[in-house]
């Protein structure tokens, strides 16, 4: 069965370091892995998205994520932290055929000055 | 270029009663999904519509029900509503080609209903 995990539910950095938020994945075939990011009283917004192709995928205000099959992993990252990324992150997986999408639990983030 | 709207914004129903959400999808898009989003939850795909047809489903019982319209915009009905239903209910649309292209195409979603079932 599919299923997405990110095995950290809070995560808090000081504003200027370095962010990596972590996904795990289970699917059968060629995954499509997406990660979006919520704010409070915001809809989810595409932060960025892997269908093939380089692993390495860069997506808008400066992140940036990791396709790692061996590892079954999706791993986004940043280099340094704005306070404004404070949010609610979401990684997905989406199936090959188009029409079912699965979201982990999602990780917090909190951002301290 | 309108975004996705859905209304309403929020919602307080009672165990048993039946609810109707809507979502207006963006321009020029053809496919909605629909997820529901508990407390401190991801969001859990319910279905998706293309084209007026259900294109896909999650593990929802029927009771969860949705509609297409010609103009793409979109219902989502639950029947029978129960404690556990209260949640954020987003919908997404996205210009898809059916059953093989809708994840490849980028979701874009709405602000969301928030229903409560007391």
């Amino acid at each position: 069965a599919q299923s997405v995990t990110q095995p950290d539910i809070h995560i808090t950095v000081s504003e200027g370091a370095s962010l990596e938020l972590r996904c795990n994945y289970s699917y059968g075939a060629t995954p499509y892995l997406f990660w979006y990011v919520q704010s409070p009283g915001q809809g989810l917004q595409l932060l960025l998205k892997y269908f093939s192709g380089d692993t390495l995928v860069q997506g808008i205000k400066g992140f940036e994520a990791e396709f790692k099959r061996s590892q079954s992993s999706f791993n986004l990252r940043k280099p340094s932290v704005h306070w404004s990324d404070a949010a609610e992150y979401f990684c997905a997986v989406g199936s090959n055929t188009g029409n079912q999408f699965y979201f982990g639990t999602g990780t917090s983030l909190t951002v301290i000055p | 270029e309108t975004g996705v709207t859905q209304s309403p914004t929020h919602l307080i129903k009672t165990r048993g009663q039946q609810v109707t959400l809507r979502c207006s999808s963006q321009s020029g898009h053809n496919t909605v999904s629909w997820y529901q989003q508990a407390l401190g939850q991801g969001p859990q795909f319910i279905f998706q519509y293309y084209r007026e047809e259900e294109n896909g489903r999650g593990n929802f019982p029927p009771r969860f029900s949705g509609l297409q319209f010609p103009n793409y915009s979109s219902e989502l009905n639950v029947n029978a509503l129960e404690l556990d239903d209260s949640a954020l209910y987003l919908c997404a649309s996205s210009l898809g080609g059916g059953a093989r292209s809708s994840s490849y195409n980028e979701q874009f979603f709405g602000p969301g209903t928030r229903l409560t079932v007391l």
